[in-house]
């Protein structure tokens, strides 16, 4: 069954640091698709960045960057020259192929950046 | 450019009674559209789907039910709400057939069942 793991519950980071938020999944579909989302705390679910699986390179959007590692399963994402207003939950999803679009989520990961 | 609205924002009720939370999405046709629960500290849990008006499938059995009556309207219900309904829901929209295309939320609602 698909699956995404966030083993990390909590990340500090300081302002103009960079951090990685950790990701790793679990599919037997060789066509899959790879999400981060960010959740402020007042609730909206806001779309980061995109990697597809046959993507030859790793995908970037501004200050987020994405590690790919498909022999791992992994798909961190990095954040670079943190900003106080990254503070947030994280989350890693995977398109599950169904036809549609269903995304199956990670639990999350809250980042906390200090001045 | 598109946008989706979902409301109320917030909503306490007692067990027992009916809820109907509603989502629409504008500047796009035929999209997916989605309800997601969010329990607390957890990831969200996919709870409907739908991909096209009337045609709703459903991810977990519960006290919930969807329903489309229109393209870009999305709605859900309950007669009889239990505690355990208590979360965070959220609506969502994606392009039809487009593997790259991310969900997009709306706002969420809060609701709480006292």
């Amino acid at each position: 069954a698909q699956k995404i793991t966030q083993t990390q519950p909590g990340m500090f980071v300081q302002e103009k640091e960079a951090v990685t938020l950790d990701c790793t999944y679990d599919t037997s579909d060789q066509s899959y698709g790879l999400f981060w989302y960010k959740q402020p705390s007042s609730g909206e679910m806001i779309f980061l960045i995109y990697q597809g699986s046959y993507d030859e390179q790793n995908a970037t959007e501004g200050r987020y960057s994405l590690n790919f590692q498909k022999a791992r399963k992994s798909a961190n994402l990095v954040i670079s020259a943190s900003q106080l207003g990254d503070s947030a939950m994280y989350f890693c999803a995977m398109r599950v192929n169904t036809g549609f679009q269903k995304l199956v989520f990670g639990t999350g990961t809250r980042l906390l950046v200090s001045p | 450019s598109q946008t989706i609205h979902q409301w109320p924002a917030t909503l306490v009720q007692p067990v027992g009674s009916p809820l109907s939370l509603e989502c629409t999405v504008e500047g796009t046709s035929n999209p997916n559209l989605y309800w997601y629960r969010q329990a607390a500290g957890r990831g969200l849990q996919l709870l409907f789907y739908s991909v096209g008006i009337g045609q709703i499938s459903s991810e977990v059995p519960q006290n919930l039910s969807a329903s489309r009556p229109q393209d870009r309207q999305f709605i859900l219900s309950s007669k009889k709400l239990l505690l355990s309904d208590s979360g965070f829901y959220l609506c969502a929209w994606s392009d039809r057939g487009q593997g790259r295309s991310p969900l997009h939320f709306g706002n969420g609602t809060r609701l709480t069942v006292t």
